[in-house]
């Protein structure tokens, strides 16, 4: 079975430019999150969907950051313009449905970059 | 934050098990315990996760105690590849996953 798949690996950007990551997740999984891990810390949700609708966005910097589901499937998150501050990398993950007990598999992430 | 608490670093022998410890005294009845991994610049791999019984599988076993306020993930035979940060988190399953600074292991050959 393949996994979560992301890309790019790696970006490097100019501060104020702006940059899209992309998310595949597992063939038939329902819930997609995408997390920010700071260089030395944990992952931190940024925005949960369940289907193509948002569940949780709480802790997604509205005024910058976007992120869309379309069809349920595939995930896009922007940045737009992007800050010093959002270098970390951007790890996208799924989980088959939203039972107690479930499991959210993890992609590689994307290492983003802001110069 | 994390309702969790692990040690900051460990340091196992290649071989020998590695018994990493978690305390989670404010575990709710419903609530999962979770272990996940990461090895350095790679995304976060699931290992195993338990409500109230010891499980094991192919990479790990976990022991929960009877109260359920903490536990251990047991890796047997601890090989250099599995030099990572392991992460311990109580969860319903079906939300975010909260996470908190995990316990640096290092392998030592």
């Amino acid at each position: 079975e393949a996994g979560v798949a992301q890309s790019p690996r790696y970006k490097i950007i100019e501060k104020r430019q702006s940059v899209a990551f992309w998310c595949n997740p597992i063939s038939g999984h329902a819930t997609l999150y995408w997390y920010q891990q700071i260089l030395g810390q944990g992952p931190k949700l940024l925005i949960q969907f369940q289907n193509n609708g948002v569940v949780d966005d709480s802790q997604l910097p509205k005024d910058r950051f976007s992120a869309e589901r379309l069809k349920g499937v595939d995930s896009t998150l922007k940045i737009q313009p992007a800050k010093l501050e959002d270098s970390a990398v951007y790890l996208c993950a799924s989980m088959l449905g939203r039972e107690g007990g479930d499991t959210q598999y993890f992609g590689p992430g994307t290492r983003l970059t802001v110069l | 934050d994390a309702k969790t608490t692990q040690p900051t670093s460990m340091d196992c022998a290649e071989g020998r098990a590695a018994n990493l410890p978690c305390n989670h005294s404010t575990i709710s009845g419903n609530e999962y315990v979770y272990w996940y991994r990461q090895i350095h610049s790679q995304g976060p791999q699931y290992i195993i996760h338990g409500l109230k019984n010891n499980e094991t599988n192919e990479m790990a076993s976990l022991i929960i105690t009877e109260d359920r306020k903490s536990s251990t993930l047991i890796l047997p035979h601890a090989t250099l590849r599995d030099t990572a940060v392991y992460y311990c988190i109580v969860n319903f399953g079906n939300e975010k996953l909260t996470f908190g600074t995990g316990t640096r292991l290092t392998i030592i050959p």
